[in-house]
């Protein structure tokens, strides 16, 4: 069966351009998670939807960073604009249910570098 | 708050023989713990999780974990380890208080099979 989905692998951009990173989660699982993996930061999350609502955003770093998830098969992450502090491994994650003790199933990333 | 500690960021350990990598972890409700591994340039894939009963947790690849509540760790094992091995192995906690809290990813650590 299908894993978590994600598109681009691998983006190259220059500072200020837009940046947008695509998820499709595994058919069934209602929670879909963002984070950024850095070598100083580790593993952040960023974002969580739970039925493609929105619960917490709180990791988000500023306002140049949004997400969405227009239906239960889709989400993006969006940065604009760029800078290169946000160069970073980003990763889409699904679960079943609406909780954190549900393993979470990650997709292979987007390696993300902003010159 | 809750948060985990992964004393080495580097194992190195020679084909076939044993290896241990710790994990203790902080919180101030009951936890729920997973050990996730990431291969290069993939994401994060569950091994083993402990919900609740039996502390002594088996996992994929021929991998398990001990849950030590009066040490609060979560140190995880395999008798004898292969080349494949070869990965960063992450633990996480999560509160058991309804598992709406989010997950806590320590800082990994990286094991390298010496062959």
């Amino acid at each position: 069966d299908a894993g978590v989905i994600q598109s681009p692998r691998h983006e190259v951009t220059e500072m200020g351009q837009e940046v947008t990173l695509r998820c499709k989660p595994i058919s069934g699982h209602n929670s879909l998670f963002w984070y950024r993996q850095t070598m100083m930061r580790g593993l952040e999350l960023l974002i969580y939807f739970n039925n493609n609502v929105p619960i917490d955003d709180s990791g988000m770093p500023e306002d140049r960073f949004s997400a969405k998830m227009p239906n239960a098969s889709f989400s993006t992450l969006k940065i604009q604009p760029s800078e290169p502090r946000d160069s970073a491994v980003y990763f889409c994650a699904s679960s079943p249910g609406q909780l954190f003790n549900q393993p979470q199933h990650f997709g292979d990333g987007t390696r993300l570098s902003i010159l | 708050a809750q948060s985990v500690t992964q004393l080495d960021s580097q194992v190195p350990v020679f084909e076939e023989a044993p290896v241990e990598l710790r994990c203790n972890y902080s919180s101030s409700v009951s936890v729920y713990l997973f050990w996730y591994v990431q291969y290069p340039n993939q994401g994060l894939q569950l091994l083993l999780k402990y919900l609740s009963g039996s502390t002594l947790v088996k996992g994929i690849n021929g991998f398990e974990a001990e849950f030590n509540k009066s040490q609060t760790s979560f140190h995880l094992r395999k008798p004898s380890v292969h080349i494949s091995d070869t990965a960063e192995y992450f633990c996480a906690v999560t509160g058991s208080n309804f598992g709406n809290e989010k997950l806590t990813f320590g800082t990994g650590t990286r094991l390298t099979i010496i062959p």
